[in-house]
């Protein structure tokens, strides 16, 4: 089945820098790779998603890359603000089915003021 | 609209005690997941159905059962709960369509098992 790794475990920056978290996949069957947000307490959001025909996509702030020679997908958000604190998990899935996702096993964005 | 509705929101159990977490969608989605999440572990899928009548085991589905009732509802049941189950169990859905799909969650069941 699909293995989906994710790094860092934990990412602190200052507020106004760059962050970035990658996961690699090892299905090559995957095409559809979202990214949720959890604040503490909440349900997951998802925040950006790309399918393997896209390399880039970006939505304001936030933007996701993917490689799929590599098998690898990274999130980028840029000029961090404290309300972007929370837990993010990466996840891929086969598209085309009802085949539930594979998540990554999160990290937790600490934003410094 | 309330998306995705899961209770109860909180449970403690007695090893051994059954129960069951129910779970209904009113965004007319075909498919529906049980995932449930530990401390650093991510979220894991336990069962999933494609469309109603229709339902398979995810990566970890040893200790329950599920019930797809109708398009709405799926229904996760603990029929001998066990100390290894305590854990926060999110349901979802999601319309399912090639190339990809979005899956919405529901607020989420804290259950602890004694």
């Amino acid at each position: 089945g699909e293995n989906v790794e994710q790094h860092p475990s934990t990412l602190s920056v200052q507020e106004g820098d760059s962050a970035v978290i990658k996961c690699t996949y090892s299905d090559s069957a995957s095409n559809y790779f979202p990214w949720y947000k959890q604040e503490l307490g909440k349900r997951p959001q998802l925040i950006i998603d790309i399918r393997s025909n896209v390399g880039e996509k970006k939505d304001q702030r936030i933007a996701v890359t993917l490689n799929k020679t590599a098998k690898h997908f990274s999130l980028h958000i840029t000029e961090t603000q404290p309300e972007d604190s929370a837990v993010y998990f990466c996840a891929a899935k086969r598209g085309g089915g009802a085949d539930g996702l594979t998540f990554g096993k999160g990290t937790h964005l600490i934003i410094q003021p | 609209n309330a998306g995705v509705t899961q209770t109860p929101k909180f449970q403690v159990l007695k090893t051994g005690q059954s129960m069951t977490l129910q779970c209904a969608q009113d965004m007319n989605h075909n498919s529906m997941y049980w995932y449930r999440q530990d401390p650093g572990m991510g979220l894991r899928l336990i069962y999933y159905s494609a469309s109603e009548g229709t339902t398979d085991k995810g990566e970890v589905p040893n200790g329950y059962n599920v019930s797809r009732l109708n398009k709405r509802e799926f229904s996760l049941r603990l029929e001998s709960a066990a100390p290894s189950q305590t854990s926060v169990y999110f349901c979802a859905s999601s319309t399912s369509w090639t190339g990809g799909d979005i899956q919405y969650f529901g607020a989420g069941t804290r259950l602890s098992v004694l």
